[in-house]
């Protein structure tokens, strides 16, 4: 158990719908970043949050939208879903300069748009 | 801009042989890690191994090893003594310690062992 919590781990939707993605942080990390999985791809980096300020963007869509609460959780939006935004949506969290050097990954939530 | 590339879409191993996958990645930045993932079949991601770019040694981790040339900005994977259980998608990954802090994966290689 790595000590990141993301739920759902499955979620089917429509197209055109919004979802929320949810990520809770190992305890302490400051540092969560998300990242999209579609099917046999590599990992792509959306977005990254430290200590609730947005501090590094790749290539994201303007459709999804991310925030980090002051608790350190933080949510990804997705709207105007497309079947092309199915796939897994990794969360993961580390301490950042100093006290981790790897990022510990949630088990994902798998995201079906139909 | 940072980048992390992996030349071998797919590789395959006799069980208890050993093989090498590579990495090489670019950055203008001194200050960084590099790390190895794997994700079996469920796709959990784990982490297999990490190099502090500072550090010349290589990382050891059991059967895992690294070879990290910083000058050519390359860092492959050696495992040894493949078991049936290293079955998986490897993924590079490198972590920038800017102040933007990005952590950014190669394409992944897919390593099958084969009894």
């Amino acid at each position: 158990d790595s000590g990141v919590t993301q739920t759902p781990k499955h979620l089917i939707t429509a197209t055109g719908q919004r979802v929320t993605l949810r990520c809770s942080p190992r305890s302490g990390d400051l540092s969560v970043y998300w990242y999209q999985q579609s099917l046999d791809q590599g990992l792509q980096f959306l977005i990254q949050y430290y200590n609730g300020e947005e501090r590094a963007k790749g290539n994201i869509l303007e459709r999804f939208s991310a925030q980090q609460f002051p608790d350190l959780h933080s949510e990804l939006n997705l709207s105007s879903l497309e079947l092309g935004d199915s796939a897994l949506y990794f969360c993961a969290s580390s301490g950042g300069r100093g006290r981790d050097t790897e990022a510990f990954f949630g088990q994902g939530t798998r995201l079906t748009v139909v | 801009a940072q980048t992390v590339t992996q030349s071998q879409p797919e590789m395959s191993v006799q069980e208890a042989e050993t093989v090498t996958l590579s990495c090489t990645y670019d950055t203008s930045e001194s200050n960084y890690y590099l790390f190895w993932y794997k994700q079996p079949p469920s796709r959990q991601m784990i982490l297999v191994i990490r190099q502090e770019a500072y550090k010349q040694q290589n990382a050891t981790e059991n059967r895992f090893s690294v070879n990290f040339q910083k000058a050519a900005k390359s860092f492959s994977l050696k495992i040894s003594d493949s078991q049936l259980g290293d079955t998986a998608m490897y993924f590079c990954a490198l972590r920038m310690l800017s102040s933007y802090d990005k952590v950014i994966f190669g394409p992944g290689t897919s390593l099958s062992v084969i009894p």
